[in-house]
């Protein structure tokens, strides 16, 4: 139980462009999501939390105009980096909570690697 | 807010010796300490975590010890295999707020 899945993998875009990253709660439902950023050989930095059908709650120096983050059902969250730039390139990790696991227990998604060309 | 350290950044044992992550916290609010294991390309894997009533908590080769007077909890890995090489990340939660430590890569010689 508790999967969390992650799509796409791996996606190189231009710059300029935008990339949506769904990360979706397989097996139970979850009123939490979490979206964080990891660099190579660096641990996790939370980037922000969502709440199903309320706005992303952002870690202070993310943009949140940048970052769009939609939490619509129990079971999908989506992440948008609009007019990405190299610098935006990164391995993107989201988590889930279930409730059931005592409402703090995340299980992380495989991940997503962004390319910016 | 809450800060993690962990300790040591790298590890390298060899195979069937057993294996010992350390973390530092400074929130004495913080009340749930999960470990995650992350593979190479991979996203993170909860092994096992322990909650503040508890001090100790085993899962066959892993176990994990918590003491809250020092605020410090420790990831112990016994009869360690190749498998086990990872990098391996403690954290501190409070209300669903996690901070992750820095991280530590273990290598398992055969």
């Amino acid at each position: 139980g508790a999967v969390v899945s992650q799509h796409p993998s791996r996606v190189i875009c231009k710059s300029g462009t935008s990339v949506k990253i769904e990360c979706r709660s397989l097996d139970f439902q979850a009123t939490t999501m979490f979206w964080y950023r990891q660099f190579p050989k660096k641990s996790l930095m939370l980037m922000a939390t969502s709440n199903e059908g309320s706005k992303a709650t952002y870690e202070q120096g993310v943009e949140k105009d940048k970052f769009l983050i939609n939490h619509a059902s129990l079971t999908l969250s989506t992440l948008t980096v609009t007019s990405a730039h190299p610098e935006d390139s990164s391995f993107y990790i989201c988590s889930a909570s279930d409730p059931s696991g005592g409402g703090d227990t995340q299980y992380f998604g495989p991940g997503t690697r962004l390319t910016v060309l | 807010g809450e800060n993690v350290e962990q300790h040591p950044s790298t590890l390298s044992v060899q195979e069937g010796d057993s294996a010992v992550i350390k973390c530092t916290y400074s929130d004495s609010a913080s009340n749930y300490f999960p470990w995650y294991k992350q593979e190479l390309g991979k996203g993170p894997q909860l092994i096992i975590d322990i909650r503040s009533n508890v001090g100790e908590k085993k899962d066959q080769r892993i176990a994990v010890t918590l003491n809250k007077t020092a605020k410090h909890f420790s990831l112990h890995i016994t009869e360690t295999q190749p498998e086990d090489s990872a990098v391996y990340f403690c954290a501190a939660s409070i209300n669903n707020d996690m901070r992750f430590g820095a991280g530590t890569r273990l290598t398992v010689k055969p």
